[in-house]
């Protein structure tokens, strides 16, 4: 069954940590995304990457990092400073760089304590 | 630069009722135009899109949505609304990759009996 995988789906950390994301595809797509949700506000790109190997800032990368080792995995990493760290995270997927259609997985929501 | 407008944040309709949201966007050229439901704490469902054609685009669930270029809108509707519609509904506009794809603020529907 082909889709897009997060984990985990609630996720607690101590202010001042690291914490890093999973998100898995089986859908053999090379284009991958992260965003961030906060209430009342639509998504926003936090990186993108087209290609393995390499990835692109998105519109509020600062305070996040990310690698693309394999083509199925986009691990995003939430370091000590990200001032809001506290949010809903999505992850995705697109068949190719230039394609503009997207899967989506079904989130992790981060909150820092 | 791009930009998607959902005038309404939150929308209280009763069951079996007809359901519009509102979607304006501002793009420089005939754009790629998305709806997409969101249940509580899950991922981005897509429920259509338009690239060409057809200004009227039927989607999943019963939902259809009219691109007017004219009036810069692409309203989403569905005749008769079902409890389970009850969601946050998001619309986005873009193209060329879907880093490039930028996401209105969402509108929430209550469903009531």
């Amino acid at each position: 069954d082909g889709g897009i995988t997060q984990s985990p789906k609630y996720l607690f950390r101590k202010e001042g940590q690291n914490v890093t994301l999973s998100c898995e595809q089986n859908l053999n797509h090379d284009a991958m995304y992260w965003y961030r949700q906060d209430p009342g506000q639509g998504l926003r790109l936090i990186y993108y990457s087209q290609i393995v190997n390499d990835f692109q800032k998105g519109d509020i990368a600062e305070g996040y990092s990310v690698s693309r080792e394999k083509k199925e995995s986009f691990p995003l990493t939430v370091t000590s400073a990200q001032k809001n760290p506290t949010a809903f995270y999505l992850c995705a997927s697109s068949m190719s760089p230039s394609n503009t259609e997207a899967f989506f997985g079904q989130g992790t929501r981060l909150t820092v304590v | 630069a791009q930009s998607v407008t959902q005038p309404d944040i939150h929308i209280t309709v009763s069951e079996g009722a007809s359901l519009e949201l509102r979607c304006n966007y501002s793009y420089g050229a005939t754009p790629y135009l998305f709806w997409y439901v969101q249940s509580p704490g899950q991922g981005l469902q897509l429920l259509l899109k338009y690239f060409s054609g057809d200004t009227l685009v039927q989607g999943i669930k019963g939902f259809e949505a009219e691109f007017k270029r004219s009036q810069s809108s692409f309203n989403l509707r569905k005749p008769s609304v079902h409890w389970s519609d009850a969601a946050e509904y998001f619309c986005a506009v873009g193209a060329g990759g879907y880093q490039k794809v930028t996401f209105g603020t969402g509108t929430k529907l209550q469903v009531i009996p």
